[in-house]
């Protein structure tokens, strides 16, 4: 069966620092993966979307970066994290095979930031 | 581009009563409508989808939606809340271009005793 892990699971970071969250799906070949924010009291923000290995599609400019290493494995990064960059960042990935639409995303458990 | 709204953001019942939650879309396609639960401090849990076919799809615990094209409406369904039930219930959908999923803005349930 697949799974996706998500770490770490919360980090406190000061304004000015660096930020790498990591994202890996285990059980599973090529498949999508998401980059979603979830800021507080409301819905979910895609950032980056990437369908395999160095391809990254970004929704949203912003100071926030992706990246695909390996097929299975999406980081998150920034060279210097903003106040409004808290919130809660969620990880999917849903099949990478073309079925005519309607795939599922599959959700990790998230990783809770905030920038003091 | 497609968009989804769900009808408040916060629905109130008292366990054993009936739960809606609302969505309605936008999309210029057939389109494929799903789902999500979220518990606190966790990622989201897929409850159902429609793809095609039956327009009463039923999920995971003993909820159900009903997908009206004419009313372009996908209105979420518990015949008898539980207090489990509390949590954030997202809509959401997406188009035959992809599997990119927008989503609605949330609805927070709570289910008092």
């Amino acid at each position: 069966s697949q799974t996706i892990h998500q770490w770490p699971a919360t980090l406190v970071q000061p304004v000015g620092s660096p930020l790498s969250l990591e994202c890996t799906v285990e059980g599973t070949s090529n498949p999508n993966l998401y980059w979603y924010r979830q800021a507080a009291g409301r819905g979910l923000q895609l950032l980056f979307y990437s369908v395999g290995i160095g391809q990254i599609s970004s929704e949203v400019p912003q100071n926030l970066s992706a990246s695909r290493p390996q097929d299975r494995q999406f980081i998150l990064s920034s060279k210097k994290l903003l106040l409004s960059d808290s919130g809660f960042y969620l990880c999917a990935w849903s099949t990478g095979t073309w079925a005519g639409g309607g795939e599922t995303q599959y959700f990790g458990p998230g990783t809770r930031l905030l920038v003091l | 581009a497609q968009s989804v709204t769900q009808l408040g953001s916060h629905v109130s019942v008292s366990e054993g009563a009936l739960v809606l939650l609302r969505c309605n879309y936008s999309s210029s396609v057939p389109p494929y409508l799903f789902w999500y639960v979220q518990y606190p401090n966790q990622g989201l849990q897929l409850l159902l989808k429609y793809t095609t076919g039956a327009t009463l799809v039923k999920g995971i615990n003993g909820f159900e939606a009903e997908f009206k094209k004419s009313e372009t409406s996908f209105h979420l369904t518990k015949p008898s809340a539980h207090m489990s039930d509390a949590a954030e219930y997202f809509c959401a959908v997406s188009v035959t271009s992809g599997s990119r999923l927008t989503f609605g803005e949330g609805t927070q349930l709570t289910v008092n005793p």
